[in-house]
């Protein structure tokens, strides 16, 4: 399995809503990041989890809220999101530095 | 401040001809560098990488070149085709860094048959 899976696919939610993004792998890598990707934008790091503990929280507003229950899993809970933070948000992995990140497809998210 | 760039939004090419896609960067200790593609509504793709203590490296019809004194990368694609057209992303990742990534913005390839 070399993929990362993330789920769901497109996602609509009320700003009164609470709801979770899902990314899973199997490849025993170690390190899982959450990126935000706005429409001609490059991706911009949110979160890092290296060995199933928070290692970077690239200053994200508390209304995301990551979650790494193993180390084939990480979640991104969602709660009182502004129409602003609707984007393509992707999971990715890594096993170490230097050797390319495998990303998911992305869960295209709005919030209306 | 921009630490990776790719000054080009656009680039159109004719099926069989060379893309060559270019990246900036200003970061003197990134020490490693990286081509993603990606497709709309997917996510980014791996394509290649180049360590700073190299000049060149090739995978099939995908080059990447280094130019450390001028902090400056390509990715060459020989010969294009129609489904080379995407958005390329060049990364850079620094050894003090950890395992992060910088961006670029992107550059948008179309390979007209």
């Amino acid at each position: 399995d070399t993929e990362v899976t993330q789920t769901p696919k497109h996602l609509v939610m009320g700003m009164t809503n609470k709801k979770s993004l899902k990314c899973e792998q199997h490849m025993g890598h170690r390190a899982m990041y959450w990126y935000k990707q706005k429409a001609k934008k490059p991706p911009e790091l949110m979160f890092v989890y290296s060995y199933e503990k928070l290692s970077i929280n690239e200053s994200v507003p508390s209304r995301f809220s990551p979650e790494c229950p193993n180390s084939s899993l990480l979640n991104l809970h969602l709660h009182a999101l502004q129409p602003e933070d609707s984007a393509l948000y992707l999971c990715a992995s890594s096993q170490e530095r230097g050797y390319g990140y495998t990303f998911g497809s992305g869960t295209r998210l709005t919030v209306v | 401040d921009q630490q990776v760039k790719q000054n080009s939004p656009s680039l159109s090419v004719q099926e069989g001809r060379i893309s060559i896609l270019n990246c900036d960067y200003t970061n003197s200790m990134f020490d490693y560098f990286l081509w993603y593609k990606k497709y709309p509504a997917e996510g980014p793709t791996f394509l290649i990488s180049i360590s700073s203590i190299k000049d060149k490296n090739e995978d099939g019809r995908f080059t990447v070149f280094l130019n450390k004194s001028a902090k400056h990368l390509s990715l060459h694609i020989v010969p294009s085709q129609p489904g080379d057209s995407a958005v390329y992303f060049c990364a850079a990742s620094a050894r003090n860094a950890g395992n992060m990534l910088t961006f670029g913005g992107g550059t948008r390839l179309m390979v007209k048959p």
